[in-house]
């Protein structure tokens, strides 16, 4: 079993719908939570980051954690054609290592 | 531009050949990672670097990996007697050593051919 697993995909939906992003993990090490972006061809960028579970906000993304569940979610309102892209969940342990999922590939039809 | 380069962009080679890339970090990070990426799949650690020290090595880093960042600045990353399995892209990132905000900070990649 992966440490981290994520559905790849690929998910299809239409502009100004709500995304739902999710992953598992099964390693209780894990304390922070990061959400990447990657477009085609480039480096992944960071979208979001918490270490606690709740929600985190910002703009049209919401970041959730639940850790008793070992499981979070990248929510996305109003989804653009400009939100299409790869989106990786990663983690990191207690010995600052980072874990990442395999990616999500969303495209976003105008 | 202030954030990491990678150097070059694509290579295309004939295995057997050696390869090398380098990478520029941002200048006040003092940790380097190196991960490489497979078509629909995320990006896989290979090594990283705490100022000039190699302080961790993937099981995937076989021996004809090698990873220098002598001074600690840039880092290189070198294939010998390149193979097909080896394809991929290569991603150089940095950080500081306090990794609570999450910030990894990727390069644009080395894309690797192997014909």
């Amino acid at each position: 079993q992966k440490e981290v697993e994520q559905d790849p995909g690929p998910l299809s939906v239409p502009e100004g719908a709500i995304v739902s992003l999710n992953c598992t993990y099964s390693n209780s090490a894990f304390q922070y939570f990061m959400w990447y972006r990657q477009y085609s061809r480039k480096g992944p960028e960071l979208l979001m980051y918490t270490y606690s579970s709740g929600n985190k906000e910002d703009g049209r993304f919401t970041a959730q954690v639940d850790k008793s569940s070992k499981y979070i979610s990248l929510f996305i309102r109003d989804s653009q054609p400009s939100d299409s892209a790869t989106y990786l969940c990663a983690m990191i342990d207690t010995g600052n290592q980072f874990y990442f999922g395999t990616g999500t590939s969303l495209t976003v039809i105008p | 531009d202030t954030g990491v380069s990678q150097d070059p962009r694509h290579k295309i080679t004939k295995r057997g050949q050696n390869v090398t890339f380098r990478c520029d970090p941002i200048s006040e990070h003092n940790r380097l990672y190196w991960y490489r990426q497979t078509l629909g799949q995320g990006p896989e650690f290979l090594t990283y670097f705490q100022n000039e020290a190699q302080l961790e090595k993937s099981r995937l880093l076989s021996d004809r990996f090698s990873a220098e960042r002598p001074k600690g600045s840039f880092s290189t990353l070198e294939i010998q007697r390149t193979e097909q399995g080896d394809s991929a892209m290569y991603l150089c990132a940095s950080s500081l050593s306090n990794l609570r905000s999450g910030e990894l900070f990727f390069g644009e990649g080395s894309r690797l051919t192997v014909l």
